[in-house]
């Protein structure tokens, strides 16, 4: 099992820039979430999907939307992409109140 | 939102010592969370915690839920311990992170 991966590792952007971070699971679970983690700070919770077809807002979901393709895969898409965005993302998947995190895109917006 | 204190911030230990992590936090919560994120940046799930006492090996947590803490108690500790220990409590899928113990273990 390759567990929660995310593409791509890095990347930099432009402001304005739009991209889309992928995360995919292969433990066969229902709920998926986004997190950022600024330097030295915990993570915070930007949005999740309890299951498939459903998505809903956390603790700071302004200029991100996300996307529940099918059960395995869970996007998170910056449409214009702002300096404030600057952050490291990361995905995760849960299965009974643990969750399972994906290794992290770290993400520079000039 | 819930608010949530960890303590101590940093903290250095020797090879072999014991150390206690604090989680306080302000309101009621059905789920609780620690994880540790390694120096190369990797989280992984410690306990799923939300009362009572569990333990996995050198590491245990107790949540005192009516009194608002948690505790992760890491004993012999190991150079690989280092890293950042994060509590996360909340309710349903919506979980809180704390700021965070730093922990170094020296050899």
């Amino acid at each position: 099992n390759a567990g929660v991966t995310q593409t791509p590792k890095f990347q930099v952007l432009k402001t304005g820039q739009s991209m889309t971070l992928q995360c995919a699971q292969d433990m066969n679970h229902n709920s998926m979430y986004w997190y950022r983690q600024d330097p030295g700070m915990g993570l915070r919770l930007i949005y999740y999907s309890a299951s498939e077809g459903t998505t809903d807002k956390g603790e700071v979901p302004n200029g991100y939307n996300v996307s529940r393709l099918n059960k395995r895969e869970f996007s998170l898409r910056l449409e214009s992409a702002a300096p404030s965005q600057t952050s490291v993302y990361f995905c995760a998947s849960e299965q009974g109140y643990e969750q399972y995190f994906g290794p992290g895109t770290r993400l520079t917006v000039t | 939102g819930i608010q949530v204190e960890q303590s101590p911030p940093d903290l250095i230990l020797q090879e072999g010592a014991n150390s206690t992590l604090r989680c306080n936090f302000s309101d009621s919560v059905n789920n609780l969370q620690w994880f540790h994120q390694n120096p190369w940046g990797q989280l992984i799930n410690l306990f799923y915690i939300p009362s009572g006492t569990k333990q996995n090996g050198r590491l245990s947590a107790t949540t005192v839920a009516t009194e608002r803490y948690s505790l992760l108690y890491i004993s012999s500790s190991q150079t690989t311990d280092s890293g950042v220990y994060f509590c996360a409590p909340g309710a349903g899928n919506m979980l809180t992170f704390g700021g965070g113990t730093r922990l170094m273990v020296k050899p």
